[in-house]
């Protein structure tokens, strides 16, 4: 078994701040993602990256720039931070052999901006 | 594009009952996966269940099971003698076609809320 850790739990921010938030795992797996959660609506792939130093833009990449420093860790930044801005960023990972593989979901962080 | 549409926001049924729920998809591939994930109320997302394209049979894992319905390009999603712990949010999500094998990229539906009562 394994574990996704996420970092911070709560992140509140200003307009146009800078927000940097951080995921690991010890699963081993080698592609990881990030997701952005809004109320009512689903899960949008942010940034993906199918191995160290690897970055794939999802989705919703416009306003977000993303890391892999190691095969362990990935970390994405808010470049500048929304007035009024509430939703819930989801680190996951999944082996990367299989088409299939279900993909592992942290336990979020719950981004406010003020 | 891929679309995953959940038309159903939520249902409410009676505990041990049957819960059904819907997910239609679009997409051009041949071959594809489709994919259930619950998210409790603690905020955790969980991989349920999964139904590879090329499969006539329905998929199955413990009391969840799938109606896969290829010419409808629909994938519901059943819930046998439900509990109380049933109640969730339950998102479907289908696999992009990717250019290399790597990674998973999914598109999810916007979820069917279900609340199992006493």
């Amino acid at each position: 078994g394994g574990i996704i850790t996420q970092t911070p739990k709560f992140l509140i921010g200003q307009e146009g701040q800078k927000l940097t938030l951080k995921c690991q795992q010890n699963f081993n797996h080698d592609t990881m993602y990030w997701y952005r959660q809004d109320s009512g609506k689903g899960l949008r792939l942010i940034y993906y990256s199918i191995t160290e130093n690897d970055l794939q833009k999802g989705d919703l990449s416009e306003g977000y720039d993303a890391s892999r420093e190691k095969k362990s860790s990935f970390s994405l930044t808010v470049t500048s931070a929304q007035k009024n801005e509430m939703a819930v960023f989801l680190c996951a990972s999944s082996i990367a052999r299989d088409n299939y593989a279900e993909q592992f979901f942290g336990p979020g962080t719950r981004l406010t901006v003020l | 594009a891929q679309k995953v549409t959940q038309t159903q926001t939520s249902i409410s049924v009676v505990e041990k009952t049957t819960v059904t729920m819907d997910c239609v998809y679009e997409t051009r591939d041949s071959s594809y996966f489709l994919f259930w994930y619950k998210q409790t109320a603690s905020g955790e997302i969980v991989f349920l269940i999964r139904q590879d394209s090329y499969k006539k049979e329905n998929a199955t894992v413990g009391h969840y099971s799938l109606n896969f319905q290829k010419p409808k390009s629909s994938i519901g999603l059943i819930i046998t003698a439900t509990q109380i712990e049933d109640s969730a949010v339950y998102f479907c999500a289908m696999r992009d076609y990717m250019t290399n094998s790597a990674g998973n990229k999914l598109t999810f539906g916007i979820g069917t809320r279900v609340l199992v009562r006493p």
